[in-house]
Order: C-alpha cells, then sequence, then structure tokens
C-alpha cells in the first residue's frame, strides 16, 4: 500500500538556524513527489515537483532533494515568515488515473 | 497561473440543510477533487472526477456527493449537514495524465452548528 510518512510533527527553530524536514515513503512506480505550503487557514501552496533519484530543486532558502526511499526539504537560514506547515505528497502507480498520497505535515515554527 | 477558486471562505450551516460547495478552475484541467482537512487527520479525499459527469468516490464520501456538470465546476454536496462535518474543504485540479501535482483552492471553512 502506498504510504507517506513525515518527521518531524513540528519543528521549532530559531531564524537562521538551518534545519531538514524528512519525507519517506512508500509507493509502486514513482511518478513524482511534491512538496507543498500551508499557512494556517489557507490551502496548500505548490513548491516544488521531484520526478527520480538524485534530483534537486531550490527556491530561496528552500531545497528540496529526493532519494528511492525519502526526500528531504531542507532549510537554510530561515525567517520567521517561513513558518508554515510543510506537506509532502507522491503520486505512483501506472495509471494515468493514479491519485496523490498526501503525508501528515510537518509543522515549522521560526522565531525571531 | 492556474486558479483554483472557491466560492466561500467561511461558511456557518445549521444541522440538517443542504449545502453546496462551489470550485471553479481556468486552466481547462481534466481532474478535479474535493478533500476535507482536520487537526491530525491530514488531508482526506472525499470524491473525485476525471471528467465531466463522471465522479468516483474517495475514502470518505459517506454523507457527501458531488456534481460535474461543466468541465471547470465542481460541485461538493452535504445532503444534510451534521456537526461532524464541521471542516476545512479543499478543492484542487490537476492535467489527466503523466506526473502533475494538484492546484489548491483557498479552502471553505464550514461549521455546522
Amino acid at each position: 500500500e502506498d504510504q507517506v510518512t513525515q518527521s518531524p510533527e513540528a519543528l521549532r527553530l530559531q531564524e537562521g538556524e538551518s534545519s531538514s524536514l524528512n519525507c519517506s515513503y512508500t509507493v509502486s512506480g514513482l511518478r513524482g513527489l511534491f512538496w507543498y505550503r500551508q499557512d494556517p487557514g489557507k490551502g496548500p501552496e505548490f513548491l516544488f515537483t521531484l520526478y527520480s533519484a538524485g534530483e534537486e530543486k531550490e527556491k530561496e532558502r528552500l531545497k528540496a532533494t529526493l532519494t528511492k526511499k525519502e526526500s528531504f526539504l531542507h532549510i537554510t537560514a530561515p525567517k520567521p515568515e517561513d513558518s508554515a506547515t510543510y506537506l509532502c505528497a507522491v503520486r505512483g502507480g501506472y495509471s494515468s488515473a493514479s491519485k496523490i498520497i498526501f503525508g501528515s505535515g510537518t509543522r515549522l515554527s521560526i522565531r525571531p | 497561473d492556474v486558479k483554483v477558486t472557491q466560492s466561500s471562505r467561511y461558511l456557518v450551516k445549521r444541522t440538517g440543510e443542504k449545502v453546496f460547495l462551489e470550485c471553479v478552475q481556468d486552466m481547462d484541467h481534466e481532474n478535479m477533487f474535493w478533500y476535507r482537512q482536520d487537526p491530525g487527520l491530514g488531508l482526506r479525499l472525499i470524491y473525485f472526477s476525471y471528467d465531466v459527469k463522471m465522479k468516483e468516490k474517495g475514502d470518505i464520501p459517506e454523507g457527501y456527493s458531488v456534481s460535474r456538470e461543466k468541465k471547470e465546476r465542481f460541485s461538493l454536496i452535504l445532503e444534510s449537514a451534521s456537526t461532524n462535518q464541521t471542516s476545512m474543504y479543499l478543492c484542487a485540479s490537476s492535467q489527466g495524465t503523466g506526473s502533475y501535482g494538484y492546484t489548491f483552492g483557498s479552502g471553505t471553512r464550514l461549521t455546522v452548528v
């Protein structure tokens, strides 16, 4: 069964303190791994798509990496405005109708 | 940019009322989805649609129905609202094939009293 597990559930960092969020996945035939950011009371906002092991994507202070079993979202020198819940999701299977499976998210809080 | 628009940000309804949540996307996406999101339970798929007039049940369809009469519009219907349907409802859309992610709307916070 396809599964996505994110850790930690919550992470509190000081401004400027770099860290990483983990997303472990089990899926048959990975078609894409996605990272989203969600602010309180709003819908998830797309950040990255990764397709194959070894791939990396960057956006400002965020960098996403992918291996065959997990993905990391690295946050370098974070600022308070990076505080949000970060969701990981995978799309697998061999059908064009395959659905995305979401993890439960990591709540990131950056203290000034 | 793809835009997914949900008609209401906040709704308060009474128990037993029939509730309609509307979602419109503007990029000709084939697939549309309805999720609910609750603290500690994450995103749970209610219904989805791969084409006009087509619908499939997700993981928690009980108490809900959907309608997709036009490609750009996907409606979620609560036939008789109950307090346990108080939640954040999120609509999403995606292109039909390949490895595309979803684009989400801003959500509707529904409270059933």
